[in-house]
Formats: structure tokens, sequence, C-alpha cells
């Protein structure tokens, strides 16, 4: 059992470039999470999902996009990298969204 | 939107020690999580608590969720090196809504 599964683990960019962050689960859960992780400010959110075809904005949802056609799936598009999105980034997905996250291990991405 | 205020920051404590942290909210939250974040890695659940003034174990690990549902705290006993990471508590205010994260504690243990 994979669980959450995030590609790619590292990614430099350029300034202006686009990217994919991939995340897919394989528990069959309904809700999916994308958090950042900025050093000493903790999580914050930027978009999630309660099931496929819904998509909700987070605490920080400038910059980016994201889409949920399948259940298992949930990618986050930047469109044009600017070095304040540097930053890891984490897929979460839940059962219900009432119990703990499932995390998956991180997107290290730095836009220079 | 909400915050939560974890203290300390980090900490610095020797193996065998006792550690303490906890998370406090301007608002009411309806659950209380703890998380673990190792060096590289997610974050990986710790303990869950859904009732006010719930106390709950696991392991070497005690956490409360507080009376007034603004406040938990955190526990870990006779601390041990693989207890380094970052602590993070979260706040949820109903099944629908998604978790609030504290800013993490960094927890450093000398041997």
């Amino acid at each position: 059992n994979a669980g959450v599964t995030q590609t790619p683990k590292f990614r430099i960019l350029k300034i202006g470039q686009s990217m994919t962050l991939q995340c897919t689960q394989d528990m069959n859960h309904n809700y999916m999470y994308w958090y950042r992780q900025d050093p000493g400010m903790g999580l914050k959110l930027i978009y999630y999902s309660v099931g496929a075809g819904i998509t909700d904005k987070g605490e920080v949802p400038n910059g980016y996009n994201v889409s949920r056609s399948t259940t298992e799936d949930f990618p986050l598009r930047l469109e044009l990298a600017a070095p304040s999105q540097t930053s890891v980034y984490f897929c979460a997905s839940s059962w219900t969204g009432a119990y703990g996250y499932t995390f998956g291990s991180g997107t290290r991405l730095t836009v220079v | 939107g909400q915050q939560l205020n974890q203290s300390p920051q980090s900490m610095f404590i020797q193996e065998g020690e006792d550690v303490s942290m906890n998370c406090t909210s301007s608002s009411i939250f309806n659950t209380w999580l703890w998380y673990k974040q190792d060096p590289g890695e997610g974050p990986v659940l710790l303990i869950a608590l859904y009732k006010a003034g719930e106390l709950t174990s696991n392991g070497r690990l005690t956490a409360q969720f507080g009376i007034t549902r603004k406040d938990s705290f955190l526990n870990i006993s006779a601390s041990i090196p693989s207890d380094v990471g970052i602590y993070f508590c979260a706040g949820q205010n109903s099944g629908n809504t998604p978790l609030v994260f504290g800013k993490g504690t960094r927890l450093s243990v000398i041997a």
C-alpha cells in the first residue's frame, strides 16, 4: 500500500516557468489537500478537494491551480513560477475529513 | 484566518528528560491533533482528540484537549534520540473543514 505519492521530490524552476506537482493516493480517500511549508511557518493550505470534480481555495491559493478529475489524483499547477513559491509542498488525503490526514513525503521546489 | 499559537518554538533537552509543549487558539476547535515530522518527510499523526477534557496516551506520548476547546498540550516522557523532529498541533472545526496547523515545535535531544 503506497499511501500518498508525490512527484517529483525535488525541482528547480526558473522564474516564469510552469510545472505540475503530482499527487496520487491509493486509499480511496475522498478528501485531498495541498499545503506548503516554509521554514518556521508551519503548514499553510493552498487548495483542497472533498471529492472528484470539487475543489476549493485555502489560505494561500494565489499563483496556483488544481483539478480533481479522479478520486486518486490531485495535481497542483504553478503557471508562472515566482521566488515566493520556493517552498516544500505536501499533499495529504483523508477518508472523511474528520480524522487525521495521511501526508506524502513532499516536493521541495526552488524558484531562481 | 484562524491561527494556532504553538510554544515553545524550539527546545533542546537531554535524553531521558520529559518534554511539554502546547498550542492555543483565540477560537474554538472541535478536534485537536498532534503530528510529528521527521527530517525530509511529511507529518505523521501521533494523537487525535475529539472531546473537550479528553486525555489520550500513545506510548510515551500524552495529549489533552483543553476544557475551553481553545488549547491542547502534548507531553513526551523519557525522551529518546528518535524523538527529534518538528511537532505540529492542528485544529479542526468540523469534519468538512481543513485542518489549521500551528508553526511547530522543533525538538532536539542531546544524548
